[in-house]
C-alpha cells in the first residue's frame, strides 16, 4: 500500500540551529511530494511542493526540501530555525497526476529552545 | 487569498445525537472539497471527496450513512455526523480546490468531542 513515513515523532532543536525532517514515501511511480505546516488552530499551510524538474526545492519561511529518487526521500530543511517555526509538519505524497488523493505521514512536531 | 473555514472549531455533543460541521471557501469557488480525519498523533486520513452538485465518494471504511456530506454551493460543504458515539470523536479537517489550480488549501479543523 502506499505510505508515507516521518520516522520522528518529536524533534527539539535550538534557536537559530539548522533542521532536517525526514520523510520517505513508499512507491515507486513518480510522486507528487508536499511539505505542510500546521500550527495550533490554524489549516495546514503549502511550505513547498515537488512535482519533476530541480530535485531542490525552495518554499515559503526560508523552508527547502530535496527530492531523491534512489532514497524515496523528500527531507526538508531551514538553515536556521527561528522560535515561530515550532509546529507539526507533515509530509504528504500524491499519485496519479492533479486528481490523485494526498497521503499524509503521520507528522513530526517541532519544538524550538530559546 | 485562498481562505478555508470551518465552523464550529470545537463542538462537544452527547451520545445519539448529531452534529454538523461546515466547511466554507472564503474568496475563490471550490469546486472540490474534501473531507480529512485526524486522531492523534496519527495522520489525516482522507475521508470523503465531494464535488458541487454531486453526491460525495467515500473511501472505504467510510460509513457514508453516518457521516452525510453536502456540497450544494461552490463555497460551503457541509459533514453531518449522525447518531455520534464516543469513538467518533477526533479532528476533523476540510479542504477545497478551485477548477484548474493543483492545490488543496485546508480549514482549521474541528474538535468534535461525543459524550
Amino acid at each position: 500500500a502506499q505510505s508515507v513515513t516521518q520516522p520522528d515523532i518529536h524533534i527539539t532543536v535550538s534557536e537559530g540551529a539548522s533542521l532536517e525532517l525526514r520523510c520517505n514515501y513508499s512507491y515507486g511511480a513518480t510522486p507528487y511530494l508536499f511539505w505542510y505546516v500546521q500550527s495550533p488552530g490554524q489549516g495546514l499551510q503549502l511550505l513547498l511542493k515537488y512535482f519533476s524538474g530541480d530535485t531542490l526545492v525552495q518554499g515559503i519561511k526560508g523552508f527547502e526540501a530535496e527530492f531523491k529518487r534512489s532514497q524515496s526521500s523528500f527531507n526538508l530543511r531551514k538553515p536556521s530555525v527561528h522560535w515561530s517555526d515550532a509546529a507539526e509538519y507533515f509530509c504528504a505524497v500524491r499519485y496519479g497526476g492533479s486528481q490523485g488523493n494526498l497521503i499524509f505521514g503521520k507528522g513530526t512536531k517541532l519544538s524550538v529552545k530559546p | 487569498g485562498a481562505v478555508v473555514s470551518q465552523h464550529p472549531s470545537r463542538v462537544i455533543c452527547k451520545s445519539g445525537t448529531s452534529v454538523k460541521i461546515e466547511c466554507r471557501s472564503l474568496d475563490f469557488q471550490a469546486t472540490t472539497m474534501f473531507w480529512y480525519r485526524q486522531f492523534p498523533k496519527q495522520s489525516l486520513m482522507l475521508m470523503a471527496t465531494s464535488n458541487e452538485g454531486s453526491k460525495a465518494t467515500y473511501e472505504q471504511g467510510v460509513e457514508k450513512d453516518k457521516f452525510l456530506i453536502n456540497h450544494a454551493s461552490l463555497t460551503l460543504s457541509t459533514l453531518t455526523v449522525t447518531s455520534a458515539h464516543p469513538e467518533d470523536s477526533s479532528f476533523y479537517i476540510c479542504s477545497a480546490r478551485m477548477a484548474g489550480v493543483d492545490e488543496q488549501y485546508f480549514g482549521p479543523g474541528t474538535r468534535l468531542t461525543v459524550t
